[in-house]
């Protein structure tokens, strides 16, 4: 089952804009991370939060994580041409996703020069 | 240059066949995953292993087997009991289980076309 459900399904914004991305959850979780993925091609990791963590930053890239609603979001500042991918959330639950990770359906970004 | 390699990119199998897709990885990482993407869809995981010779079951093991002889390799196949096997594969790794919070490295991906 899907444990992570990314909103909006897809999202078309301006170059230097910023993209918000949510992502919700549905059970305890011990960490929470956002992957990349360009079209055809392998995911890449963006940013990991933990369970006891409320917001990272990363370059550009901010994630906040509420445990209290089971939700967390990306937000991509000052986008470039070269962000439009697919971006996925990932929820671990035991032993800090050892036992493989759970993915949402992915939110679709593009950039528009 | 380090990372996880998946071959072939492509391939193409008739109906009833097997077919065993390669995962090799030169990170020195203990723990690897397959994942299956359907179009438009997240990962769903097939089968993960956290040391060699051994390996478990994830959300969707069924018409699937694997094998972790080597901790380099984890190679899956695809067997004629999968019902619907057309998809894209993605093979993982993590550097060790269970030990803080890890993230996963993804292969480029097989894409399976079942004619």
């Amino acid at each position: 089952s899907q444990q992570g459900e990314e909103d909006p399904q897809a999202l078309s914004i301006q170059e230097g804009e910023n993209a918000t991305m949510n992502c919700s959850y549905k059970t305890s979780i011990n960490n929470l991370q956002w992957y990349r993925q360009n079209s055809g091609r392998g995911l890449v990791h963006l940013i990991l939060i933990r369970s006891n963590e409320r917001e990272k930053h990363s370059g550009r890239l901010r994630v906040t994580l509420d445990t209290s609603k089971k939700s967390s979001s990306l937000l991509i500042t000052a986008s470039r041409a070269a962000d439009t991918a697919s971006y996925f959330c990932a929820t671990a639950t035991g032993r800090g996703g050892a036992d493989g990770l759970t993915f949402g359906k992915g939110t679709h970004l593009i950039i528009q020069p | 240059d380090g990372g996880i390699t998946q071959s072939p990119k492509y391939l193409f199998r008739k109906e009833g066949q097997n077919v065993t897709l390669s995962c090799e990885q030169n990170l020195n990482h203990d723990a690897m995953y397959w994942y299956r993407q359907d179009p438009g869809q997240g990962l769903r995981l097939i089968y993960y292993s956290q040391i060699v010779n051994d390996f478990q079951k994830g959300d969707i093991a069924e018409g699937y087997s694997v094998s972790r002889e080597k901790k380099e390799s984890f190679p899956l196949t695809v067997t004629s009991a999968q019902k619907n096997p057309t998809a894209f594969y993605l093979c993982a790794s993590s550097i060790r289980p269970g030990v803080g919070y890890n993230e996963q490295f993804f292969g480029p991906g097989t894409r399976l076309t079942v004619l």
